[in-house]
């Protein structure tokens, strides 16, 4: 069973726009954390956003915010005023005791 | 601070070939891991490390070996190379076991076993 789940492979934004990537995770745990990283062309990883399964707020850093439903076991990035330096890969993660798993990603393209 | 330092950047194998991918990082992380990334597969766990003298399988473990002799250093070993190791592969560390919220990743290595 997929432990991180990003069913949009791809996703398109007007510049300027909000735009949600989704993310589901599966977990037995009571403690763990969940991430989300940008990968530009040039490959390297970027870590954009954390929040522990214990954090009753959202989190948020700048222009980036997870929207955190525990419940539903989704941890979804918005993206606000978006930038057409933000066309990228965007993953999302979780911290399972000492693993970090990732999911496949969702391509986010910006455009004028 | 030099963060996680990768290399060789790029590499060109043959088929049967050893070789050992090199991961050091400066900050005293005690966790440490290795990955690679397909296309349309994400970034898999191969190998992991919570200390030295410590090392765990994680998703995609054979044809690797990995040993942490020491806190900084990491390496990957591919003992007989094969084209389905082709790949990109990232070595990240993070400061605290199982909490930490801050990984860190090397800028990745481009691995092609012809």
């Amino acid at each position: 069973a997929q432990k991180i789940t990003q069913t949009q492979p791809g996703m398109f934004v007007q510049e300027k726009e909000a735009v949600t990537l989704d993310c589901t995770y599966d977990t037995s745990d009571q403690s763990y954390g969940l991430f989300w990283y940008k990968q530009p062309s040039s490959g390297e990883m970027i870590f954009l956003i954390y929040q522990g399964s214990y954090d009753e707020q959202n989190a948020t850093e700048g222009r980036y915010s997870l929207n955190f439903q525990k419940a539903r076991k989704s941890a979804n990035l918005v993206i606000s005023a978006s930038q057409l330096g933000d066309s990228a890969m965007y993953f999302c993660a979780m911290r399972e005791g000492d693993k970090l798993i990732f999911g496949t990603g969702t391509r986010l393209q910006v455009f004028p | 601070n030099a963060g996680v330092t990768q290399t060789p950047k790029f590499q060109v194998l043959k088929t049967g070939q050893s070789m050992t991918l090199q991961c050091a990082q400066d900050m005293n992380h005690e966790y440490m891991s290795w990955y690679r990334q397909d296309p349309g597969m994400g970034l898999r766990l191969i190998h992991y490390s919570v200390g030295a003298g410590i090392t765990d399988q994680g998703e995609v473990p054979n044809g690797y070996n990995v040993s942490r002799s020491t806190t900084e250093d990491f390496p990957l070993r591919l003992l007989s190379a094969a084209p389905s190791q082709t790949s990109v592969y990232f070595c990240a560390s993070s400061e605290i076991r199982g909490t930490g919220n801050t990984i860190y990743f090397g800028e990745g290595s481009w691995l092609t076993v012809v």
